[in-house]
């Protein structure tokens, strides 16, 4: 069965520091990999695809398969990208998501 | 982009009724919606994955008795919590799938039974 792991619930630092996310999976297939994005009192939004490889307000993730891992990163981290984020992976059209990491950016 | 909304956003009712939750895609049309509960500060679980025209998959260990799901049109699915208790007091947020595989989300449901 599908797994997503990311190993921390919380993640702070200071505006202007890089960030990482940490995601790790579990897939026997070739997986479809998500980030998604909750900000405070918003419903969740698709932040990035990997199939896409496209850079969203600054953010990119790299499928890793050898270390099954897709970390989510931003070079500058800014306040407002202070929010819960969920990595998830499609299989047979369902999402299985991770547990969430809450991300604060300090001033 | 594409929007789904849900009705209610909150709903407060006694042990022993029903509730209805409504779930639209407002400017698309989705063949699959699903259905999740979302625990405080803790991931999505997805409950079951409702299609139009047909009944719904249900997610091992959800009770399909009691977590009832119809998807009557390819714009709207219902979700009836039957003889709500308190343990299902929750978040409940469905998802539509449009046809290039993307979920969009909506902003959930907030039950609280007494």
């Amino acid at each position: 069965a599908q797994r997503v792991t990311q190993p921390e619930k919380l993640l702070s630092v200071f505006k202007g520091a890089p960030v990482e996310l940490k995601c790790n999976y579990s897939y026997s297939g070739s997986p479809e990999l998500f980030w998604y994005v909750q900000y405070s009192r918003q419903r969740l939004q698709l932040l990035l695809r990997h199939i896409s490889r496209e850079s969203i307000k600054g953010f990119t993730a790299d499928l890793n398969k050898g270390e099954t891992s897709f970390h989510l990163k931003k070079p500058f981290a800014q306040e407002e990208d202070s929010a819960m984020y969920y990595c998830a992976l499609l299989s047979y059209g369902k999402l299985t998501f991770g547990q969430g990491t809450i991300l604060t950016v300090h001033p | 982009g594409a929007v789904v909304s849900q009705h209610p956003s909150r709903v407060i009712c006694k042990s022993g009724t029903s509730v209805k939750i409504e779930c639209r895609s407002l400017d698309f049309q989705a063949t699959t919606m699903f259905w999740y509960r979302q625990f405080p500060k803790k991931s999505l679980m997805l409950m079951a994955t409702s299609n139009e025209g047909s009944k719904a998959t249900y997610e091992q260990g959800v009770e399909k008795d009691k977590f009832l799901i119809n998807h009557a049109s390819l714009t709207l699915s219902t979700l009836t919590v039957t003889s709500a208790h308190p343990e299902d007091s929750s978040f409940y947020i469905c998802s539509a799938r449009t046809f290039a595989d993307t979920q969009y989300f909506g902003p959930g449901t907030r039950l609280t039974v007494l």
